[in-house]
C-alpha cells in the first residue's frame, strides 16, 4: 500500500538554527501539507500546497517558513531560523484530486519530532 | 468560526461497551467531517468520513452520526476492543475552498479496558 514517508523521524537542533524536513508524498497525489502537532496538543494545519504553490497558509506559517516541491517526488518545510516554540512534531499529508461530490482522504506520513534547544 | 471543538478530552471504556465521542462546529460552510485515529509515534489515519447530505454513516464498528441544523457530528464505537485504544480527532474542511485544508479538534484519548 502506497504511503507518505517522512524523515528524518527525529531532528534536534539548536534556536535560531534552519531545518529541512523532508516528505515524499504518495507518487499520484496532487496536493500537499504540512501539520503540526505540539505535544499533547491538536493537530493544526500550516499550509497547502497544489500546482507547484502555496494555496493556503495559516497565521502560524509565517516568513521563517517555506515549503518547495523541489523535483517530483520530495516536498519540503523549510525553518530559517528555528525557534523554541517551533518544537513539535510535524507531519506532511498528501492527497488526490478532489472529486466533485465525494470525499477525499489526507494521508499522513509518521512525522518528524523536531527538538529546538 | 474556524475551530472544531471536540469533547470529551479523554474516554475510558470496557470491553464490548460503546464509546461515544463528539464534535461541534461553527463554520456553515465546512462540508467534508472526517474522523482520524492516532496510535502514539504514528500520523493521523482516515478512519470514517461523512458529508453533511447524510446524517449517519457506518463502517463496520464505527459510525459516525450528523447532526447539520445542530452542527454537530458524533462517533460511536460499537463493540470497543483494547486494540481501538488510541487518540481519535474529528476534523473539518471546506471542500469549496480548493485547498484541503483540515481543522481538528483537540482529540480524545480512548483506553478500552479488558
Amino acid at each position: 500500500e502506497p504511503e507518505v514517508t517522512q524523515t528524518p523521524s527525529h531532528q534536534v537542533t539548536q534556536m535560531g538554527q534552519e531545518v529541512i524536513l523532508r516528505c515524499v508524498p504518495i507518487s499520484n497525489h496532487l496536493y500537499f501539507y504540512w501539520y503540526r502537532q505540539i505535544l499533547g496538543q491538536k493537530v493544526e494545519f500550516l499550509v497547502s500546497f497544489y500546482n507547484n504553490e502555496i494555496s493556503e497558509k495559516s497565521e502560524i506559517f509565517d516568513d521563517q517558513f517555506s515549503v518547495e516541491r523541489p523535483d517530483g517526488s520530495n516536498f519540503t518545510l523549510k525553518i530559517r531560523s528555528t525557534k523554541l516554540e517551533d518544537s513539535a512534531m510535524y507531519f506532511c499529508a498528501s492527497s488526490d484530486e478532489f472529486v466533485a461530490g465525494d470525499s477525499y482522504e489526507q494521508y499522513f506520513g509518521p512525522g518528524t519530532r523536531l527538538t529546538v534547544t | 468560526q474556524q475551530q472544531v471543538k471536540q469533547s470529551p478530552q479523554s474516554l475510558i471504556v470496557q470491553k464490548g461497551g460503546i464509546s461515544i465521542i463528539n464534535c461541534a462546529y461553527e463554520n456553515t460552510a465546512f462540508d467534508y467531517f472526517p474522523w482520524y485515529q492516532q496510535f502514539p509515534g504514528k500520523g493521523p489515519a482516515l478512519l470514517i468520513a461523512i458529508r453533511p447530505d447524510v446524517s449517519e454513516k457506518k463502517e463496520g464498528r464505527f459510525t459516525i452520526s450528523f447532526n447539520k441544523s445542530a452542527k454537530q457530528f458524533s462517533l460511536h464505537i460499537m463493540d470497543s476492543q483494547p486494540g481501538d485504544s488510541a487518540t481519535y480527532f474529528c476534523a473539518a474542511s471546506s471542500y469549496s475552498s480548493n485547498t484541503g485544508k483540515l481543522i481538528f479538534g483537540q482529540g480524545t484519548t480512548l483506553q478500552v479496558k479488558p
